[in-house]
């Protein structure tokens, strides 16, 4: 069964404190995966899509990165507005109109 | 250029009654996608259409949901009768073949 795990569930950083978020896959195929920043009342923003080991991509102060059982998400010197919660899914080839999502991690970032 | 729309942002109902919930993808998109959202058990797909044809209901979780897709810019997610415990938020999210999917900004639904 495909499935996502999502660590830590929640997170609190001082500001400029840089961490990683991990995401744990298992898939019988992985055509995808992607990022997305969901705010308190809105629906999930889209940030990254990886498709395979070793690629990686970056916004502001966000890169995320993929190996073959999982993927992260790092954080460099975050500031407030970086608070969210961070969902990770991944898309299987021999289901590409599905996602399936982990439960996300909570980070807030103080000032 | 707009994202996309659901309707309404929020709705209060007392059990048993029916719920509509609306969804407008972005222009263009193909697909399109239904999620429900609560703490026990995150985002779960529902149901998702690829040219206004339901491929995958298997999230439905059980008769008293059904979902159309009648044109390329309409869908919509019924529940008859309403319970208590489908309260949640549901999302509606487009994209284009398999690409990246949008989402939209949610309908919260308390049922009591």
């Amino acid at each position: 069964e495909d499935q996502v795990t999502q660590s830590p569930e929640a997170l609190r950083l001082q500001e400029g404190e840089s961490s990683s978020l991990n995401c744990s896959y298992t898939v019988s195929g992985l055509r995808g995966l992607f990022w997305y920043r969901q705010d308190p009342g809105k629906g999930p923003e889209f940030l990254f899509t990886l498709y395979s080991a070793g690629e990686e991509k970056e916004k502001e102060r966000l890169k995320a990165t993929l190996t073959k059982k999982e993927s992260f998400l790092h954080i460099t010197a975050p500031k407030p507005e970086d608070s969210a919660t961070y969902l990770c899914a991944v898309q299987a080839v021999q289901d590409t109109g599905k996602l399936i999502f982990g439960q996300g991690t909570t980070l807030q970032v103080k000032p | 250029d707009a994202g996309v729309i659901q309707s309404p942002r929020h709705e209060v109902t007392e059990m048993g009654q029916e719920v509509t919930l609306r969804c407008k993808p972005i222009s263009g998109h193909n697909s399109l996608f239904w999620y429900r959202q609560t703490m026990m058990r995150g985002l779960e797909l529902l149901i998702y259409f690829n040219n206004n044809v339901p491929i995958d209901d298997s999230g439905m979780p059980e008769d008293r949901f059904s979902a159309k897709m009648p044109n390329a810019s309409f869908s919509t997610l019924k529940i008859q009768p309403s319970e208590p415990r489908d309260s949640a938020v549901y999302f509606c999210a487009s994209t284009w073949g398999t690409d990246t999917q949008y989402f939209g900004p949610g309908t919260r639904l308390t049922v009591l």
